[in-house]
């Protein structure tokens, strides 16, 4: 089993609709969350961050966190063709005060079209 | 403020050759990470240096993987002898020194390395 799962994709959404992306972990001993988005050829580019259980909202995006579930969520509202990309989620399982080491999945390729 | 940034962006190698690649930090930035993407898999953490020192070298693949960062600013990442399933991007990584928290890692553009 993975340590970090998304589905690969890719995720066809119309321009406006809301796209749904789900990543499950397995280390109950992680602590927080993290969605990045990540262009072909370029780095990933955090979107937002999560640590408490709940919902999280920053613009247009929403994260959700269950830990008791083992579960985060990304909600893209409004979706539009420049949010073509890859959405990686990273856990970090370790709480060192200097550091911030992620596990990754794979990346759920979403591709909104117009 | 300049990002994260990584030289060279794409380098293709003979097997058996020697690569280093270099990563310029944030400025202030004390966090430096090094991360791999191999073909199809998911990027992979290899070390952490809180300045000068090395915290965490865990995802090391082996020991024809070297990385410095000599004076707490910049970072090496030198493979010597390449091999072919070293092919990959390999991503560098900043943060300040605080809680996982609220220092999220911001990431350089990549090395695209390409052994043949």
């Amino acid at each position: 089993q993975k340590e970090v799962e998304q589905n690969s994709g890719p995720l066809s959404v119309p321009e406006g609709a809301i796209a749904s992306l789900n990543c499950t972990y397995s280390d109950r001993g992680s602590q927080s969350f993290f969605w990045y988005r990540q262009y072909s050829g370029k780095s990933p580019e955090l979107i937002m961050f999560i640590y408490s259980n709940g919902d999280k909202e920053d613009g247009r995006f929403t994260a959700q966190l269950n830990k008791a579930s083992q579960y985060v969520s990304l909600l893209i509202r409004d979706s539009q063709p420049s949010d073509s990309a890859t959405y990686l989620c990273a856990v970090n399982t370790e709480i060192k005060a200097a550091g911030n080491k992620l596990t990754f999945g794979g990346g759920t390729r979403v591709l909104v079209k117009p | 403020e300049a990002g994260v940034t990584q030289f060279p962006s794409h380098s293709v190698i003979e097997k058996g050759q020697t690569v280093t690649l270099r990563c310029d930090p944030i400025s202030g930035h004390d966090n430096l990470y090094w991360y791999r993407r191999v073909m199809g898999k998911e990027i992979k953490f290899l070390l952490h240096f809180v300045k000068e020192s090395k915290q965490d070298e865990s995802g090391m693949p082996n020991n024809r993987f070297l990385a410095e960062r000599t004076g707490g600013t910049y970072s090496t990442l030198k493979v010597q002898p390449a091999e072919l399933e070293d092919s990959g991007v390999y991503f560098c990584a900043s943060s300040l020194r605080r809680s996982s928290y609220n220092s999220p890692l911001h990431f350089g553009n990549g090395t695209r390395l390409t052994v043949t």
